[in-house]
């Protein structure tokens, strides 16, 4: 399968702090995207890394893509309560125009 | 505008029942999907449109019943629905169903069959 695998599957921590959250896959990709999700509502695009990007910032957002170990990570630098939510990776799949498959995903608690 | 619109939020429905879903974008997008969410698990692939041809079905049963009457809307039809398909549906849209476009997503419906 493709389908991408966070861990770990839950994080919970202080306001404030850095919440660092991992996803592997399993085949050679073009592209990984990170996804949030608030509690029973539709998932927001977050970032998109290429395959031959290996970090890229938007704002607290920090993400990482190691092709050679198949992983990617995505840090969330002074975590406020807001950012509260599950975070997915999703990826393609190199060759073809599949859509995207999503990890399991991160559950995120961030604690006021 | 860059919202995905799903309608109704919620539904309650008997098995017995026959509803609908829908999903509007107006982002001038040509792929839609639609997705099955059960709680704490990842978004699963239903059905994909391109230019309003079905292009994928991921095997889903024919109670399940996809529609895309024009390029900005997409249409759920349920029939027969099981207690185990309660679940939040979600709609997507990108531009075109390539590997770097980004998904867009409704806020969805959440279905619940007695």
């Amino acid at each position: 399968s493709q389908q991408g695998e966070e861990d770990p599957q839950a994080l919970s921590i202080q306001e404030g702090e850095n919440a660092t959250m991992n996803c592997s896959y399993k085949t050679s990709i073009n592209n990984l995207q990170w996804y949030r999700q608030n509690s029973g509502r539709g998932l927001v695009h977050l970032i998109l890394i290429r395959s031959n990007e290996r970090e890229k910032h938007s704002g607290r957002l920090r993400v990482t893509l190691d092709t050679s170990k198949k992983s990617s990570s995505l840090l969330i630098t002074a975590s406020r309560a807001a950012d509260t939510a599950s975070y997915f990776c999703a990826t393609d799949r190199r060759w073809g125009n599949t859509p995207l498959v999503f990890g399991k995903g991160t559950r995120l608690s961030v604690i006021a | 505008d860059t919202e995905v619109t799903q309608t109704p939020k919620h539904l309650v429905m008997g098995m017995t029942n026959k509803k609908s879903l829908k999903c509007e974008q107006h982002m001038g997008h040509r792929a839609m999907y639609w997705y099955k969410q059960k709680a704490k698990k990842p978004p699963e692939l239903m059905f994909v449109y391109s230019y309003e041809k079905l292009s994928i079905n991921e095997s889903v049963p024919s109670r399940f019943s996809p529609e895309c009457p024009n390029s900005s809307l997409l249409n759920l039809h349920l029939h027969a629905l099981q207690p185990e398909d309660s679940a939040l549906y979600l709609c997507a849209s990108s531009q075109r169903v390539k590997q770097l476009d980004t998904q867009y997503f409704g806020p969805g419906t959440r279905l619940t069959v007695l």
